[in-house]
């Protein structure tokens, strides 16, 4: 099984702040899934990257996938509340999925 | 359109009784899918999965069973429930309708044993 390590696991910040959380492994990944969840409810698929060094943008969110394949992040710009919510990746053997960061955007 | 339900949506239960959940998947055909749980606010812990009618992969040895009657359908069961069982189970199918790893999730079932 491939691990997948989240940091931070929580992160709380002033509306319109930046953010950046991460997601690592010692393993080679042939793609990254992020999605991100609100309570009570399934997660939702944000984005899949795939190439290395890939860089993705959604809106404020951009997703980045390392160079080797290992790890990627993902930034939020100017975080609004609407953006609070559980951020897991998952890597595609097993559907393995990380521990998730729990993101809280105060008003 | 694709669409995942999942029944019931909550559910408490008393450590000893039996446990079905019960999850239907519309607007594809021969998906493959799975059941996770997850603990308060964490990440998800694959459960089983099936790629077709019949067909159950089991990830974590424990008292639950998985089947899948219909190729639409797929069901969790436990004979007696533990404490540890209670959790929020998502049963997941390919996002999309298509096979390629991105998973679309149901609503959920939030399950509490006492």
């Amino acid at each position: 099984t491939q691990l997948l390590e989240q940091s931070p696991q929580f992160l709380s910040i002033q509306e319109g702040e930046n953010l950046t959380v991460y997601c690592n492994s010692s393993s080679v990944f042939s793609s990254l899934q992020w999605y991100r969840q609100e309570p009570g409810e399934g997660p939702v698929l944000l984005v899949t990257v795939v190439t290395g060094g890939e860089v993705k943008k959604l809106k404020r969110l951009t997703f980045q996938f390392g160079d080797a394949r290992k790890d990627s992040s993902l930034h939020i710009t100017a975080a609004q509340p609407g953006d609070t919510g559980l951020y897991l990746c998952a890597g595609p053997i097993k559907l393995s999925f990380g521990a998730g960061t729990t993101v809280t955007v105060r008003a | 359109s694709q669409t995942i339900h999942q029944w019931p949506a909550t559910l408490v239960q008393p450590v000893g009784s039996p446990l079905s959940l019960e999850c239907t998947v519309e607007g594809t055909s021969n998906p493959n899918l799975y059941w996770y749980r997850q603990a308060a606010g964490r990440g998800l812990q694959l459960l089983f999965y099936s790629v077709g009618i019949g067909q159950i992969s089991s990830e974590v040895p424990q008292n639950l069973s998985a089947s899948r009657p219909q190729d639409r359908q797929f069901i969790l069961s436990s004979k007696k429930l533990l404490l540890s069982d209670s959790g929020f189970y998502l049963c997941a199918g390919p996002q999309g309708g298509i096979n390629t790893g991105e998973l679309f999730f149901g609503e959920g079932s939030r399950l509490t044993v006492l």
